[in-house]
């Protein structure tokens, strides 16, 4: 059973306007999260993270939105720009990370016209 | 360059022939992790390092995979008897233990293909 659910294989917007990609956890006990972003034949990048005390993290054009109620989160970047285009995934953690092991969802493909 | 490297960046081999990679992670950070990721998947833990202790292993982990940090720096995975299904890319990731919260740093990986 998967954990973290990123719903939406892909997404197309047009560059200047918002992204908004989404990802769902059924895991309770999961309290951080984190967005990489991935180019091909590249690792992941970190882009941003968020813990449970939080509702809101913001880092440039980067927001991650945490609604725990819902357990959903969403990564806005705004405005998107052509070299945003890559593969997001979501990752969650529990214990804040020191559990070690990130659950990662499949990921969204995103591609930002010009 | 500071950060995690991994060697070889590609390998193909036959069925039934051992492979061995090499992770260096980000030289200060202590904890040392591999992930498996295949086409469409995200990254899979397979297991991870604090200094040389190996701390944890997931079931992906069969008793053909094995994986070392012999003195808490770099790290080893090597794959007996490859089968097909051992087709993927390796991701290494390093983290520095004691924080409360745990950014993961990957590495470019390693394409395994195996014919």
């Amino acid at each position: 059973d998967q954990q973290v659910k990123q719903n939406s294989p892909s997404l197309s917007v047009q560059e200047g306007r918002i992204s908004i990609l989404n990802c769902d956890y059924t895991n309770s006990m999961f309290d951080y999260f984190l967005w990489y972003k991935k180019y091909p034949a590249e690792g992941p990048t970190f882009l941003i993270s968020i813990s449970s005390i939080k509702d809101k993290n913001e880092d440039g054009r980067f927001t991650v939105f945490l609604n725990k109620s819902a357990k959903h989160l969403s990564l806005h970047i705004v405005p998107s720009q052509p070299g945003d285009s890559a593969v997001y995934f979501c990752a969650a953690s529990g214990r804040g990370g020191s559990q070690g092991n990130l659950i990662f969802g499949k990921g969204t493909k995103l591609s930002v016209k010009p | 360059d500071t950060g995690v490297s991994q060697d070889p960046r590609h390998k193909i081999t036959k069925r039934g022939q051992n492979v061995t990679f090499r992770c260096d992670p980000i030289s200060e950070h202590n904890r040392l992790y591999w992930y498996r990721q295949t086409l469409g998947q995200g990254p899979e833990f397979l297991t991870y390092f604090q200094n040389e202790a190996q701390l944890e292993k997931s079931r992906l982990l069969s008793d053909r995979f094995s994986a070392e940090r012999p003195k808490g720096s770099f790290s080893t995975l090597e794959i007996q008897r490859t089968e097909q299904g051992d087709s993927a890319m390796y991701l290494c990731a390093s983290s520095l233990a004691g924080l409360f919260y745990n950014e993961q740093f990957f590495g470019p990986g390693t394409r395994l293909t195996v014919l």
